[in-house]
């Protein structure tokens, strides 16, 4: 059974930071592209990175470009997402997703970060 | 850059009736690429089409997705309770490189 559990969400104030993580389960990890997707409270889906099975190739949405980097750990079967200058609009739920060909067929179940002074 | 805009915002509907969810693109996209989801509260998308026509794995055939270019329809053919969501369509390919529409709410009447 595919399984994607994300960890590391919580409450920080503007302009912290926070690393988000992913454990994968059920699948050849290190074979997939992997991305990061985020849903404001009460709003639509953004997409927010992804990275592709070697690592090598990473993409950013124009809001978290600078500020936000996506990593993986192959050996490990993980996912991660390090924040930084966190902005109130980055509140969110995050969700790790698994992309085959251009659609997401596993989610997580999200994790909710919260920027708050 | 691509939006993907969703029509109508709200739709209301009875079970047994038809529905039929409208997503446009402001660019030509490659249906390969085009997928759409459903997402209850509380819960995570869960991808129901994929290449803007197949069906994901465990999806009823009730559900069916058609379209090309810039526009793109799902179907659900009759309606069960468990279906009344949020529905959002998703492109990936062109800049950015991933987008998703608003969103339809499908509310029961």
């Amino acid at each position: 059974e595919v399984r994607l559990v994300e960890s590391g969400g919580g409450l920080v104030k503007p302009g912290g930071s926070l690393r988000l993580s992913c454990a994968a389960s059920g699948f050849t990890f290190s074979r997939y592209t992997m991305n990061w997707v985020r849903q404001a409270p009460g709003k639509g889906l953004e997409w927010v990175s992804s990275i592709n099975s070697a690592g090598g190739d990473i993409h950013y949405a124009d809001s978290g470009k600078g500020r936000f980097t996506i990593s993986r750990d192959n050996a490990n079967d993980s996912l991660f997402l390090q924040m930084s200058r966190l902005r109130v609009e980055d509140t969110a739920v995050y969700y790790c997703a698994r992309r085959v060909e251009g659609n997401y067929d596993f989610w997580g179940r999200g994790i909710l970060v919260t920027v708050s002074s | 850059e691509v939006v993907l805009t969703q029509s109508p915002g709200t739709l209301s509907l009875s079970p047994g009736e038809r529905a039929t969810l409208s997503c446009r693109s402001s660019q030509s996209l490659s249906s390969k690429y085009f997928g759409w989801y459903q997402q209850k509260p509380g819960q995570a998308p869960r991808l129901l089409i994929y290449g803007a026509s197949n069906r994901a794995t465990g999806i009823p055939d009730r559900f069916s997705g058609s379209g090309s270019g810039t526009d793109f329809t799902l179907t659900i053919s009759r309606l069960e309770p468990e279906d009344f969501a949020v529905y959002y369509c998703q492109q990936y390919g062109s800049s950015p490189p991933v987008s998703f529409g608003q969103g339809t709410r499908l509310e029961i009447k």
